[in-house]
């Protein structure tokens, strides 16, 4: 079935330093979904891209889907404590007729003030 | 707030028990999903429901079983628990299988 890849698993940063995390499908997706869950908390959902090549901005997080739309990006600039979290990346996909969307298995980010 | 309710937020229980998560869904959304996280795992898909119907499964083991009722409440059960069984487990909802989802606050099960 379709998987949906993060790297890095875990990504740990002094404040102030930029971090991206990296998303990628086998298949094409129709549409990419963007969450962030922070420690304790449930996950929430930041954003969708559904254009080939789109980029959204919100504040200082860029998220950005692949020309091919097999791929995403999300990064933020000058990362600060309240960034802490575990970021995930989902995509619809087909199975047994049904769509459902997959999740990536995440990034963890922590900061380091 | 999601708009999305869990009860109980903590359940504590022993092994063999047989435990009823409950989940409302946001007013509008038809499709209710269950997830697992276990300790700093990433979520593990169990089931969809889409208006009363099984839409999909995931790796859901045979003594869990759900169902989404008319009025669209959803509950998840988990029967002869074991402590592996122990985690996290959060309801979502949408108004479609493409559509973002919203997370209730989810439920803590702790097996003893």
């Amino acid at each position: 079935g379709q998987q949906v890849m993060q790297i890095p698993q875990y990504q740990h940063v002094q404040e102030g330093e930029d971090f991206t995390t990296y998303c990628n499908s086998s298949t094409t997706l129709s549409n990419i979904q963007w969450y962030k869950q922070r420690p304790g908390g449930h996950p929430v959902f930041l954003i969708q891209l559904v254009k080939s090549g789109e980029v959204k901005k919100q504040k200082r997080l860029t998220f950005q889907f692949g020309e091919a739309k097999k791929n995403s990006s999300l990064h933020i600039t000058a990362t600060q404590t309240t960034d802490v979290g575990t970021y995930f990346c989902a995509g619809p996909t087909l199975q047994g007729g049904s769509e459902k969307l997959v999740f990536g298995k995440g990034t963890k980010l922590t900061v380091n003030p | 707030d999601s708009g999305v309710t869990q009860t109980p937020k903590h359940l504590i229980t022993a092994t063999g028990q047989r435990v009823t998560l409950r989940c409302s869904p946001r007013s509008g959304d038809l499709s209710v999903y269950w997830y697992q996280q276990s300790l700093d795992q990433g979520l593990q898909f169990l089931i969809q429901y889409y208006n009363g119907e099984e839409r999909a499964k995931g790796n859901i083991l045979e003594r869990f079983s759900a169902q989404q009722f008319p009025d669209l409440h959803s509950e998840l059960n988990l029967s002869s628990l074991e402590l592996g069984d122990s985690a996290l487990y959060f309801c979502a909802s949408s108004q479609g299988a493409r559509q973002p989802q919203h997370f209730g606050d989810g439920t803590r099960l702790s097996i003893l």
